[in-house]
């Protein structure tokens, strides 16, 4: 089992654009966390996917947004980019009839420019 | 409202010396806590969770609702402690973390 796989490793756009990250979390896991991690801060939750729904959501605009397909694996996307969108974004899986907690992937690196 | 404080943004010590990160929390309900680490070109992963009362790695934490604290300690330090630490806060039926902003450990030789 490779964990939780994210793609891709690094992007850069331009403001105005939109971009469309992905996630696969780890065999077993049916939940997804989304968390947005800027340079010398720890990761904010984004939002949380559970049965192909959003079950939570950070304070995040609504340009942010995600799916989750039947398979468990899951995209984020952001719309209309902003300077400040720049950050890693890390994607976590759990189960969630699970006391356990969350696993990580290695993050997609977003730079606006 | 969920908070989640490490004061120390760096803390550097000598192999063998103790290590204490501290971290506070703020929330009204009975969180999880745990520690979470990543090491140089690593993912953040698990260091231990307050509800397993376990030394991992010789780390040790306590929670102490009364102080509202969960600071993690190290007798001695080795090297290969060098990361970044976070403390992180799960609430009572939600799966969302809050994350600190992180204390950088350094340990020299």
């Amino acid at each position: 089992d490779a964990g939780v796989t994210q793609s891709p490793t690094h992007l850069i756009k331009t403001r105005g654009q939109q971009v469309t990250l992905r996630c696969s979390p780890k065999s077993g896991h049916d939940t997804v966390s989304w968390y947005q991690q800027a340079l010398g801060q720890g990761p904010q939750f984004i939002f949380q996917y559970y049965e192909e729904e959003e079950r939570q959501r950070g304070n995040f605009p609504d340009r942010f947004s995600g799916h989750q397909f039947p398979n468990y694996s899951s995209e984020l996307n952001v719309n209309a980019l902003l300077l400040g969108d720049s950050a890693l974004y890390l994607c976590a899986s759990s189960v969630t009839s699970s006391e356990e907690t969350q696993y990580f992937g290695p993050g997609t690196r977003l730079l606006v420019l | 409202a969920q908070r989640v404080t490490q004061p120390e943004k760096l803390l550097s010590v000598f192999k063998g010396a103790p290590v204490e990160l501290k971290c506070n929390y703020s929330y009204s309900g009975s969180p999880e806590l745990f520690w979470y680490v990543q090491y140089s070109r690593q993912r953040l992963q698990l260091l231990l969770r307050h509800i397993s009362r376990e030394s991992i790695k010789g780390f040790t934490a306590d929670l102490n609702k009364g102080e509202t604290s969960f600071h993690l300690k190290k007798p001695f330090a080795q090297e290969e402690d060098s990361a970044m630490y976070y403390c992180v806060l799960r609430g009572t039926g939600f799966q969302k973390l809050v994350f600190g902003t992180g204390t950088r450990l350094l340990v020299s030789p």
